[in-house]
């Protein structure tokens, strides 16, 4: 099992740009995330999905779009780019009975 | 609004020494507490409560919860180099549409020096 993987791992970005990220995970767990994580504010949640073809947003979710077309994909969109967006994201996916998430490898994003 | 809130965010020790960290939090309907490790990349799971006072233990660390006051402390005795790390402490929210939702805490980066 790879668990739960990201791509790419590091993106460097103009401001303006669009792309996209992308979450896979092989434990068929209903739940998935995105996190952002900047210096000294921990992780903060972007937007989740309960299951598939069903989105929702967390704390941030100002300049991200989500989609869950399929189980095991999560996708995260950035359709203009801000240099507010310089960040590490992270996915992260779990079973609905079980609290741990597992978490992704991370893509580490500049725009400049 | 949920709320962690971890201490010290930072913490320089040497090798063999006990380090305790701690979280405090604030959440409308709490189910658990998780902590987690992270070095580098991706957080690594460590341990969930959500009884309070019951110790869990794996090896060198060991974690406790306190629902009445609100925390949960994180101990790591003869610490080691590899124990160096940033440790985040996350709540998750059992609430409607909270459901869920894990909030996380800024993070105490520990350095252990040899």
């Amino acid at each position: 099992n790879a668990g739960v993987t990201q791509t790419p791992k590091f993106r460097v970005l103009k401001t303006g740009q669009s792309m996209t990220l992308l979450c896979a995970q092989d434990m068929n767990h209903e739940y998935m995330y995105w996190y952002r994580q900047d210096p000294g504010m921990g992780l903060r949640l972007i937007h989740y999905s309960v299951g598939e073809g069903t989105t929702a947003k967390g704390e941030v979710p100002d300049g991200y779009n989500v989609s869950r077309l399929k189980k095991q994909n999560f996708l995260l969109g950035l359709e203009s780019a801000a240099p507010s967006q310089t960040s590490v994201y992270f996915c992260a996916s779990r079973d609905p009975g079980i609290d741990t998430q597992y978490f992704g490898p991370g893509t580490r994003l500049t725009v400049l | 609004e949920d709320k962690v809130v971890q201490s010290p965010l930072s913490l320089v020790v040497h090798e063999g020494d006990t380090v305790t960290l701690n979280c405090s939090y604030e959440v409308t309907n709490f189910r658990s507490l998780l902590w987690y490790k992270q070095e580098k990349k991706a957080p690594t799971f460590l341990f969930m409560l959500t009884s309070s006072g019951i110790e869990k233990k794996s090896g060198r660390l060991s974690s406790i919860l306190d629902k009445k006051e609100l925390f949960s402390i994180l101990n790591i005795t003869a610490t080691q180099t590899g124990d160096s790390a940033v440790y985040l402490c996350a709540v998750m929210n059992a609430g409607g549409t909270s459901y869920g939702k894990l909030t996380f805490g800024q993070g105490t980066i520990l350095t252990v020096h040899p």
